[in-house]
């Protein structure tokens, strides 16, 4: 089974700090994702990270994979309060081209105060 | 933009009734899941489904769980007797062959 552990599980923080998510695993993935949630709503895809080692941005947002793609951080410079939500990272196994699932974290909720 | 469409929002029912939730997932996506998310708790994966069958299905997809697509279209999960645990948000998510998955807005049963 595979499993993916987010830390911290909650993350209070005020507008204008820095923050990291992590997301770690034993297991290794073709590919990982981040979503963001909000409360009642659907999972909505921020990025998806392929090559380990890989490093995008999303304006404020900075997402790396693991040299080994078994592990993914989220880093978010100068927070702001529209930040807060649930992240979500998701692995994808794609051992084949059948229809793999995606395996999500645990989650981090993430709070942003004035 | 194409977009997951899931019907209802908010389900009630009771404890032993049948429901059925509908998803219409995005035109060119081949492959289909349903997730489930218990207040508070991770998102969890129930099914997924490829050319018209099921592909894989996790421990909590019993037998009174079934998927079907029955006009090529709709993409739906039905629960036949449901129970008090079965009160989750349900998701369905597509993807085509190399994509990302694209998840619905999810529809919230309340087993009552």
């Amino acid at each position: 089974t595979q499993l993916l552990e987010q830390s911290p599980q909650f993350l209070s923080i005020q507008e204008g700090e820095n923050l990291t998510v992590y997301c770690n695993s034993s297991s290794v993935f073709s590919s990982l994702q981040w979503y963001r949630q909000e409360p009642g709503e659907g999972p909505v895809l921020l990025v998806t990270v392929v090559t380990g080692g890989e490093v995008k941005k999303l304006k404020r947002l900075t997402f790396q994979f693991g040299d080994a793609r078994k592990d993914s951080s989220l880093h978010i410079t100068a927070a702001q309060t529209g930040d807060t939500g649930l992240y979500l990272c998701a692995g994808d196994p794609r051992d084949t081209g059948t229809a793999s699932k995606l395996t999500f974290g645990t989650g981090t909720r993430l709070q942003v105060t004035l | 933009e194409p977009e997951v469409t899931q019907t209802p929002s908010h389900q009630v029912t009771q404890m032993g009734q049948e429901v059925i939730l509908r998803c219409v997932p995005i035109s060119n996506h081949l492959y289909f899941y349903w997730y489930r998310q218990i207040l508070g708790q991770k998102v969890e994966f129930l099914v997924s489904f490829y050319n018209n069958e099921i592909s894989e299905k996790s421990e909590i997809f019993d037998d009174q769980f079934s998927v079907e697509r029955p006009d090529g279209s709709n993409f739906t999960l039905k629960i036949r007797s449901t129970k008090l645990e079965d009160s989750a948000m349900y998701f369905c998510a597509g993807r085509s062959w190399n994509t990302e998955a694209f998840f619905g807005q999810g529809t919230r049963l309340t087993v009552v």
